[in-house]
Formats: structure tokens, C-alpha cells, sequence
């Protein structure tokens, strides 16, 4: 299948702002999604952006999309240590029928 | 948000046998039902997609009479791994849809940890 690669891991000190990527090979990409998976739970979606906006901001969370690149990264605004957690990049497409295409997940390490 | 729970949460067994996996939507009535498969370090692969009272569509290189897959009704979907093996240990996660897909946000069970001896 296409990739979606996603650097491994991250680590912030906590008030600072977080930006992990994400870069995808899929140019029929419809959205784009970020989950957060924290220990033993499953996984929570933060945020999609349809693949013909470039920007999507809720609270902390902005998230961009470079369409042209494959582009896709996370913004977090005065990370906290409850942020901590694996943040996978996602993509889907009519072609696989909405399944999620995901990265290998970024650890995300806030330490105080 | 709209809950869709898994269970077991844990399970060992021993090489052989079969084990089955319940994945149900709470409060919702999922049209479609994706398990995944998250091995360490890796991403989550889609195994199989299935649509409420058809048969699951599953991705290049999962053997469907190994992982069998019902999706009897709209709350419930369940996976069975017949024959198990040590390498069939993984965490396993289905996540249900009210929709066909696009905007229709996937909701994700906890994930089921299988551990074969």
C-alpha cells in the first residue's frame, strides 16, 4: 500500500509547542487524520483535515497540510505531560474504501 | 463521543486453538467495521473491512480463513483467529463506523493484547 511515514520520536519541554510530521505518498489522499493513542487505551482522533484545505486550528491543536509535499504536521501550542502519548498520522481515499492508512505512530515525550 | 468496546482486553493461549475477539459499538449502529493489527513498533495495518450482513473484504496477504470475521448485526463484529501461533501475537483493534467511510469518524475499541504460547 502507499506509505505514510512518521518520524519515531519526540521529546518537548512542557509549555512548549510540539509539531510533529507526517509525509504521505498517496496523491488521491481525501483526509488526513491525527490520532493520539495513549497507554492501554485505545486510539482518540484529534482532528482530520480534508485534503483540499491547507490549514485547521482547534485550541492547541493546528494542524497544516501541504498538498503539493505530501506534507502533513501537528501543532501543539503549551504542551502539557498528559500530551504524552503515540500520535499517529493517517490517510484515506475512496480508493481503499475510507479504511485508515497509518504511520508508525511518534512517541511524544513532554517532561517538565 | 460514540463508544465501541473489545473483549477480551487480554488473552493468552496456547498454540492451536482458537480464539474470538467481540468488537461492539455502545451507542452507535456501525454500517462498517475495520479490524487492525498494531505490531510493536510498527503501524496499524487494516486486516479486513466488513459491512454489516456481507462478507469481510480483507487486505492483500491476510488469510481469511485464518482471521474469520462476522459482522452479524450493526453493534457487533467479531474476529476469530483459528489455529493459532506464536506469530499470530499482536494487538488487535476494530474500530466501527455509523457511515461508509469519508467524514464518518471511525470510533476505536481499547484493542485486544493476544498473546500465543
Amino acid at each position: 500500500g502507499e506509505d505514510v511515514e512518521q518520524s519515531l520520536f519526540l521529546s518537548v519541554r512542557e509549555g512548549d509547542s510540539s509539531v510533529i510530521n507526517c509525509t504521505y505518498t498517496d496523491s488521491s489522499s481525501t483526509y488526513l487524520y491525527w490520532y493520539k493513542q495513549e497507554p492501554g487505551a485505545g486510539l482518540q482522533l484529534l482532528t482530520y483535515i480534508f485534503s483540499n484545505m491547507d490549514m485547521k486550528q482547534d485550541q492547541r491543536l493546528t494542524v497544516l497540510l501541504n498538498k503539493k509535499d505530501k506534507h502533513l504536521s501537528l501543532r501543539i501550542a503549551d504542551t502539557q505531560t498528559g500530551d504524552s502519548a503515540i500520535y499517529f498520522c493517517a490517510e484515506s481515499n475512496t480508493n481503499s474504501g475510507y479504511a485508515l492508512n497509518f504511520g508508525k505512530g511518534t512517541s511524544l515525550l513532554v517532561t517538565p | 463521543g460514540a463508544v465501541v468496546s473489545q473483549h477480551p482486553s487480554r488473552v493468552i493461549c496456547k498454540s492451536g486453538t482458537s480464539v474470538k475477539i467481540e468488537c461492539r459499538s455502545l451507542d452507535f449502529q456501525a454500517t462498517t467495521m475495520f479490524w487492525y493489527r498494531q505490531f510493536p513498533k510498527k503501524s496499524l495495518m487494516l486486516m479486513a473491512t466488513s459491512n454489516e450482513g456481507s462478507k469481510a473484504t480483507y487486505e492483500q496477504g491476510v488469510e481469511k480463513d485464518k482471521f474469520l470475521i462476522n459482522h452479524a448485526s450493526l453493534t457487533l463484529s467479531t474476529l476469530t483467529v483459528t489455529s493459532a501461533h506464536p506469530e499470530d501475537s499482536s494487538f488487535y483493534i476494530c474500530s466501527g463506523t455509523p457511515g461508509a467511510g469519508g467524514t464518518d469518524t471511525q470510533y476505536f475499541g481499547p484493542g485486544t493484547r493476544l498473546t500465543v504460547l
